[in-house]
Parts: C-alpha cells; sequence; structure tokens
C-alpha cells in the first residue's frame, strides 16, 4: 500500500511556462514534506520543504503548496528551464527522533521542452 | 565533506552469486538509510539506523538481504545469493538528527544480476 502517490509518471513542459507536479498522500499523520530532484547517475537532491502547519513555502522559482484536507500537495515551477529536467520525487515522513523516516513516491520524470 | 560515498557504482553478477554494497555516510550524520530504486515502485526504504544500530528493517524484502553498520563511517547491504530480480539502484543516505534539512543521498550502486 503506497501511502504517497505520484500519479503522473511523466510530465512535458515548454520552457518558460509553468510545471506543476503533483502528490497525494494517505496517512494522515505525516507532518512534514519534501521533494527531491534527480538527475540520471546521480543520487536524489533535497530541493524544497513544507512543514504541515504551513500551506505554502517559496524559494526562488520552485514553490510547494498544501492542501491538508484534501491530502494533497504540489510542486510549481515557474518559469521552466531545459534544466529543471528530472525526475521529481515527493516524500512525506512523521515521527520523532531516531524514529523518523521518508516515504517517497515513485516519481516523476519532468521534460522541459526548449 | 566529498558526500554520501556509494561504492561501487556499477556491479554486474551472475544469479547466486553474493553482492556487497557499500557506503561512507557524511562525518557527523547519525542516521543512514539504504534505499532501492525500480521503476514500478519508486524508491523504496529497506532499512535504517541510527547511531549505527538498525532501527526498522522492515523493508528488507527477503533474508537474501542483510544490513551491517559497524561503526559509524561505513556501512553494507549484502544479497546472498543473488537473483535478477534484485536488479536495481541501490541508495545510500544520512541525515542528522531529523529530516527537516533532508537526506544526503550517495550516486547509488547499479547492481544487474544476470
Amino acid at each position: 500500500d503506497q501511502q504517497v502517490k505520484q500519479n503522473s509518471p511523466s510530465l512535458s513542459v515548454q520552457e518558460g511556462r509553468i510545471s506543476i507536479l503533483n502528490c497525494d498522500y494517505t496517512n494522515s499523520m505525516f507532518d512534514y514534506f519534501l521533494w527531491y530532484k534527480k538527475y540520471p547517475a546521480e543520487g536524489p537532491t533535497f530541493l524544497i520543504s513544507i512543514s504541515s502547519i504551513k500551506d505554502k513555502n517559496e524559494d526562488g522559482r520552485f514553490t510547494v503548496f498544501l492542501n491538508k484536507s484534501a491530502k494533497h500537495l504540489s510542486l510549481h515551477i515557474v518559469p521552466s528551464q531545459p534544466g529543471d529536467s528530472a525526475v521529481y520525487f515527493c516524500a512525506a515522513s512523521v515521527g520523532s527522533g531516531s524514529a523518523r523516516q521518508l516515504t517517497f513516491g515513485s516519481g516523476t520524470q519532468l521534460t522541459v521542452l526548449p | 565533506d566529498a558526500g554520501v560515498i556509494q561504492s561501487p557504482r556499477h556491479e554486474v553478477t551472475e544469479m547466486g552469486q553474493e553482492v556487497t554494497l557499500r557506503c561512507k555516510p557524511i562525518s557527523g550524520h547519525n542516521s543512514l538509510f539504504w534505499y532501492r530504486q525500480t521503476m514500478m515502485r519508486g524508491l523504496e526504504l529497506l532499512i535504517y539506523f541510527n547511531n549505527n544500530v538498525p532501527i526498522d528493517d522492515s523493508g528488507m524484502p527477503e533474508d537474501r538481504f542483510s544490513a551491517k553498520m559497524p561503526n559509524a563511517s561505513f556501512s553494507t547491504l549484502k544479497i546472498q545469493p543473488s537473483e535478477p530480480r534484485d536488479s536495481a539502484v541501490y541508495f545510500c543516505a544520512s541525515s542528522f538528527r531529523d529530516t527537516s534539512y533532508g537526506y544526503t543521498f550517495g550516486s547509488g550502486t547499479r547492481l544487474t544480476v544476470v
């Protein structure tokens, strides 16, 4: 049973336009959410995060929105650039101290077309 | 800091052989995680350690898989005997105290069992 789901395996966007990546979760106990970006032959790298007490967090071109009632979060990239082409993983966590761990979604391949 | 270091980068082995994957976490990080990435399931947590102690190994798929962390600077993931369905990219990640700052991932080991 996947607790974190990314239902779109791929997304193509034109350069300069907005990219919207979506993520749904089932565990209402999750209290921290993160997005990771992964290039081929590299490990995932942390991109942006949001606590469950917020509904929006912005960092430059990247904004994460959290809708707790819908158990949904999204990552907006605007404007999209060809260098943003990568696999994006949504992750969620719960717990404290040594018990805290991340649960990842299956990823969305974003392709930004020049 | 050189980041999380995994070796080897690529491993091709025959079915039935023993495979050992290695990981050196970032110095000072007290949590270490082993993940497996497949097309179907995305990033799956196999096992994680806190202060060198295994905390949760419920993600280890079978008894053929074992992991150790003899000290704070080294961990191994062993598969014995290996099977073709074990073919995947295996990532090691480390973090300090909690996930608020995200994990730092290694570049992964691509395992192919023929």
